[in-house]
C-alpha cells in the first residue's frame, strides 16, 4: 500500500489560495491519486482524482509532478465553508483495503 | 439522482446486543463498501461487496458482518456490541469499485452509540 504523508492541520484566509501538499514515496505503476473532502458527521465528498500531471475542475486543480511521488491540492480563493478535513488517498481506485484513509489535513478557513 | 442513503441517522444500543445498518447506494452503482469512523482510528475500511459478494475485507473482528442484496442495497451487522463500537458507520457507493474515475459517493452516515 503507499503511505501518504499530509500535513495535519493548515489555517488560511477568506480568499486565499490553498495548496495542499501529500507525499506518497511508493507510489505504484497503476495508482491513482484521489481527494476527498469531509465536514464533521458527514461523509467525505470526492473532489479531483489524477494520474500525472494537471487536472482541474469547478472547485480545485490537482497537481502532480513527473515522479509522482507528491501531489499538491490548490483550492482557489477559499471561504469560510471550505473549512474541513481534505484527504490524499493513493490506490488503484479499487475500493477494498488498497483505499486507505490517512489522517487528513484539518483546514481552517478565517474570516 | 438520488444520493447514498443510510438508515438509520442515529442509534443508541446496549453492550452485548446487535444491531443492522442499511444502505442504499445510488441507481445503478454495484459497488457497497463500508467504513467505520472514530475519533481515535480515523476512517477505517470495514468490507466491500460487488454483484452480492463480498470483495474485500478490512482487519475487523467476525463480529462485523455483511451482505448485498440483488438490488444492490447493502447491509451491516455488528453482533455482541462493546462500547468501543460506538462510531460513525460510512457507506460508500461507486459504479464499480475499480479503475480511474471510480468515484466513491459516500451516505452521511450512521451515528451508533453504545452505552
Amino acid at each position: 500500500l503507499a503511505k501518504t504523508t499530509q500535513p495535519i492541520s493548515m489555517d488560511s484566509y477568506e480568499g486565499q489560495e490553498v495548496n495542499i501538499t501529500c507525499s506518497h514515496n511508493n507510489i505504484a505503476t497503476n495508482d491513482y491519486i484521489t481527494w476527498y473532502q469531509q465536514f464533521p458527521s458527514q461523509g467525505p465528498r470526492f473532489i479531483i482524482q489524477g494520474y500525472k500531471t494537471k487536472v482541474t475542475n469547478e472547485v480545485a486543480s490537482l497537481f502532480i509532478p513527473a515522479d509522482r511521488k507528491s501531489s499538491t491540492l490548490s483550492l482557489p480563493r477559499v471561504s469560510l465553508s471550505d473549512t474541513a478535513v481534505y484527504y490524499c488517498l493513493v490506490g488503484d481506485g479499487n475500493y477494498g483495503q488498497n483505499f486507505v484513509f490517512g489522517p487528513g489535513t484539518r483546514l481552517s478557513v478565517l474570516p | 439522482k438520488a444520493g447514498v442513503t443510510q438508515t438509520p441517522r442515529y442509534l443508541i444500543k446496549t453492550r452485548g446486543q446487535q444491531v443492522t445498518l442499511s444502505c442504499s447506494p445510488i441507481s445503478g452503482h454495484r459497488s457497497v463498501s463500508w467504513y467505520q469512523q472514530t475519533p481515535g482510528q480515523g476512517l477505517q475500511f470495514l468490507f466491500e461487496y460487488f454483484s452480492e459478494t463480498q470483495r474485500n475485507k478490512g482487519n475487523f473482528p467476525g463480529r462485523f458482518s455483511g451482505r448485498q442484496f440483488s438490488n444492490s442495497r447493502s447491509e451491516m451487522n455488528v453482533s455482541t456490541l462493546e462500547l468501543g463500537d460506538s462510531a460513525l458507520y460510512l457507506c460508500a457507493s461507486s459504479y464499480t469499485g475499480t479503475g480511474l474515475g471510480a468515484e466513491a459517493f459516500f451516505g452521511q452516515g450512521t451515528r451508533l452509540t453504545v452505552v
